[in-house]
């Protein structure tokens, strides 16, 4: 069974730094290429990053790009994402997924991020 | 980029009932379109993949439909499980979600 499980979730103050981590098991961790998507409170669904099965290539959203780094450890089957310099817009529900066929078909249950002061 | 734009935002139906949401895209981007459902407190769920597939599972009420720039969702015959709200996403490289339609009692 495809298991992906978010944590490192938390309140933050503005300006301040976290890094989520997934946990993967049940496949092939190195095959997948896999990505990050946030939900904000009240907002529609946004992917945030994502990247390749090496690890080599990896895509930002412009609301992101210099203060989020994705990256992957292919031998610990896991994904991070370290979020520098964050702001009250970052708050949101973030979801580590597996991409498939350019598709998300599994999901992590999601860890919440809070920036408040 | 690719905009996608859903519409409506809100959908009142009743139980029964046979309802269509509409995905449109800024540009062609031929049967890369996915559709999920997301329920409060709930992973977003793939009901679709490139348009029209009907991913293992979901039942057989749901069709998607379309290609190019225009898109349809069609649930034939609602059930009390499938108020939520759908997204539709272009499943190439930037992954861009609609905005979300909310099916409501």
């Amino acid at each position: 069974e495809v298991q992906l499980v978010e944590s490192g979730g938390g309140l933050v103050q503005p300006g301040g730094s976290l890094r989520l981590s997934c946990a993967a098991s049940g496949f092939t961790f190195s095959s997948h290429e896999m990505t990050w998507v946030r939900q904000a409170p009240g907002k529609g669904l946004e992917c945030v990053s994502y990247i390749t099965t090496t690890g080599n290539s990896m895509y930002y959203a412009d609301s992101v790009k210099g203060r989020f780094t994705i990256s992957r450890d292919n031998a610990k089957n896991s994904l991070y994402l370290q979020m520098n310099s964050l702001r009250a817009e970052d708050t949101a529900v973030y979801y580590c997924v597996r991409i498939d066929g350019y598709s998300f078909k599994y999901w992590g249950q999601g860890t919440l991020v809070t920036v408040s002061s | 980029d690719i905009q996608m734009t859903q519409s409506p935002s809100t959908l009142s139906a009743s139980v029964g009932d046979r309802v269509t949401i509409t995905c449109r895209a800024s540009q062609s981007i031929s049967t890369w379109l996915a559709w999920y459902q997301h329920k409060p407190g709930e992973a977003p769920k793939l009901l679709i993949s490139r348009a029209s597939s009907l991913e293992s599972g979901v039942p057989l009420r749901f069709s998607g439909s379309g290609s190019g720039t225009e898109f349809t969702l069609t649930i034939s015959s609602l059930q009390p499980d499938d108020f939520a709200t759908y997204f539709c996403q272009h499943s190439g490289r930037l992954y861009t979600f609609g905005q979300g339609t909310t099916l409501e009692l």
